[in-house]
C-alpha cells in the first residue's frame, strides 16, 4: 500500500459526459502527479501540482483539467469524453515534487467510455 | 513522444535466470529511475540513479547508466516468479522536475 488513494476504482460512462477523478496523496507529500495509461499510448504524464500550484504540464488535453486543493487532495476533471479516453488514470505523490523524489502511485481509476 | 524506450518489449525466462532490460533516452537527464508495475496496478519505485553515477545496486537489482550512450540497464539476478511484471524507466529532463516514462518491458518469469 503506497498511501495514495484514488476514487473511484472503476468508472463507466458514455461519450460526451464529464467525470471527476479524485486523489489523496500520501501524508506529508506536497506534490501530486496525474498520468494516463492506455494500451496504445503507454504511460503519459498529464500534469503536476505542488502545494496547490500547477508545476508542470504534459500531454493534457484541453478537455481535461485538474486542481490541487488546500488540503492537498487533487481532482482530475475529464469532459466531453471520447472513446479514446478509456484508460487507466493514475495519481502519484511525492514529498517535494523534485525529479529526485520517489513517486508513490495510487491504485488507479479505470475509466471506460462507451 | 516518449523520452525513454525500453528494450526488449517483452522477455520470458525461467526462475533462477537473470533478466536484463535496457532503456535508451534522447536528451540530457538529471537522473533516471526504474519502476515496476504488476498487471493493472500502480507503479512501484525500484531504484534511482543520478546522472553522475555509473552503477547502483539494491538487493537483486543492478542498474547501470551510460550517459555517453544515453542508455541504462536494469539487471534482475536469480529471478523469481514474483518478479513477473512490467518494468519502466523514467527520466527527468535536465533542469526540470518532470518524469517521463518509457514504453516498458514485460517480464514473465516461469517457475
Amino acid at each position: 500500500d503506497s498511501g495514495v488513494t484514488q476514487t473511484p476504482k472503476h468508472l463507466i460512462t458514455a461519450t460526451g459526459q464529464r467525470v471527476t477523478l479524485r486523489c489523496s496523496p500520501r501524508s506529508g507529500d506536497l506534490s501530486v502527479y496525474w498520468y494516463q495509461q492506455s494500451l496504445d499510448q503507454g504511460l503519459q504524464f498529464l500534469i503536476q501540482y505542488y502545494n496547490g500550484e500547477e508545476r508542470a504540464k504534459g500531454n493534457i488535453l484541453e478537455r481535461f483539467s485538474a486542481q490541487q486543493f488546500p488540503d492537498l487532495h487533487s481532482e482530475l476533471n475529464l469532459s466531453s469524453l471520447e472513446l479514446g479516453d478509456s484508460a487507466l488514470y493514475f495519481c502519484a505523490s511525492s514529498p517535494r515534487g523534485a525529479s529526485t523524489d520517489t513517486q508513490y502511485f495510487g491504485p488507479g481509476t479505470r475509466l471506460t467510455v462507451l | 513522444s516518449q523520452q525513454g524506450e525500453e528494450d526488449p518489449q517483452a522477455l520470458s525466462i525461467q526462475e533462477g535466470e537473470n533478466a536484463t532490460m535496457n532503456c535508451s533516452y534522447k536528451t540530457s537527464i538529471n537522473n533516471l529511475q526504474w519502476y515496476r508495475q504488476n498487471s493493472g496496478r500502480g507503479l512501484v519505485h525500484l531504484i534511482l540513479i543520478r546522472s553522475n553515477e555509473r552503477e547502483k545496486h539494491s538487493g537483486r537489482l543492478r542498474v547501470t547508466l551510460d550517459t555517453s550512450k544515453k542508455s541504462s540497464s536494469l539487471l534482475i539476478t536469480a529471478s523469481r516468479a514474483a518478479d513477473t511484471a512490467s518494468y519502466f524507466c523514467a527520466t527527468a529532463f535536465y533542469n526540470t522536475d518532470k518524469l517521463i516514462f518509457g514504453t516498458g518491458t514485460r517480464l514473465q518469469v516461469f517457475p
